[in-house]
């Protein structure tokens, strides 16, 4: 079956640094992807990795190895607006995004 | 603008009964998509249209049905509702396959009782 595994909450200080892990087994891959939730709110884009390596877009990161079938967000100067569910998705075979659960983050004064 | 529009965002009803949440995008996408998203937050593909034509048909129950008008608009009809219905619906789109530039509505707290 295809499963996506992340934490299911974490906590952690405004200003600091955050990673939040995610790990995969699918049915193929074309692609893993990083979404932001907040509370009763639609799911935002973040980042999409296809090749292992490092993608940084300001305070925001994400990390991919295909081979281990592994990513992760990396949040640095946290802010409390960071506080969210984030959400990884993986694109199968078939093009079809398969979700995680998400993480719900909690940014702390 | 809003890009992708749906409509109700709350809905309250009981068992039984037929009810529809509408989607419409003002983007230009050709390919549409209905989420579910449950208590758990796991959200999990139900549908997706491309140009008006059902691509993807995940299984759900035959009481839901999509319907797509046009390649803006992508409604969903639930018959007999029950309380597993209960869960927050987002409509989402995107161009071809290109599901990093999906765009998602706001979504549609279902409850059911």
């Amino acid at each position: 079956g295809q499963n996506i595994d992340q934490p299911t909450e974490m906590t952690a200080t405004e200003g600091a640094i955050v990673q939040i892990n995610c790990t995969y087994q699918t049915s193929g891959f074309n692609g893993l992807f990083w979404y932001q939730q907040h509370a009763g709110e639609a799911p935002t884009f973040l980042s999409y990795n296809v090749l292992d390596g490092l993608e940084e877009k300001g305070r925001f990161s994400s990390f991919l190895s295909r081979s281990k079938g592994y990513s992760y967000l990396l949040l640095k100067e946290l802010q409390m607006k960071d506080s969210a569910s984030y959400l990884c998705a993986v694109l199968d075979s078939n093009y079809q995004l398969i979700w995680g659960a998400g993480t719900k983050l909690i940014i702390k004064p | 603008d809003t890009a992708v529009s749906q409509t109700p965002k709350y809905l309250v009803t009981q068992m039984g009964n037929d009810k529809s949440i509408k989607c419409e995008q003002n983007l230009g996408h050709d390919t549409m998509y209905w989420y579910k998203q449950d208590s758990k937050k796991f959200l999990k593909i139900m549908f997706s249209y491309n140009n008006k034509e059902l691509i993807i048909n995940e299984t759900v129950p035959n009481r839901f049905s999509p319907k797509s008008p046009d390649k803006a608009h992508l409604n969903l009809h639930i018959n007999s509702l029950e309380l597993g219905d209960s869960a927050v619906y987002f409509c989402a789109s995107s161009q071809g396959q290109d599901v990093a530039q999906a765009f998602f509505g706001q979504g549609t707290r279902l409850t059911v009782v």
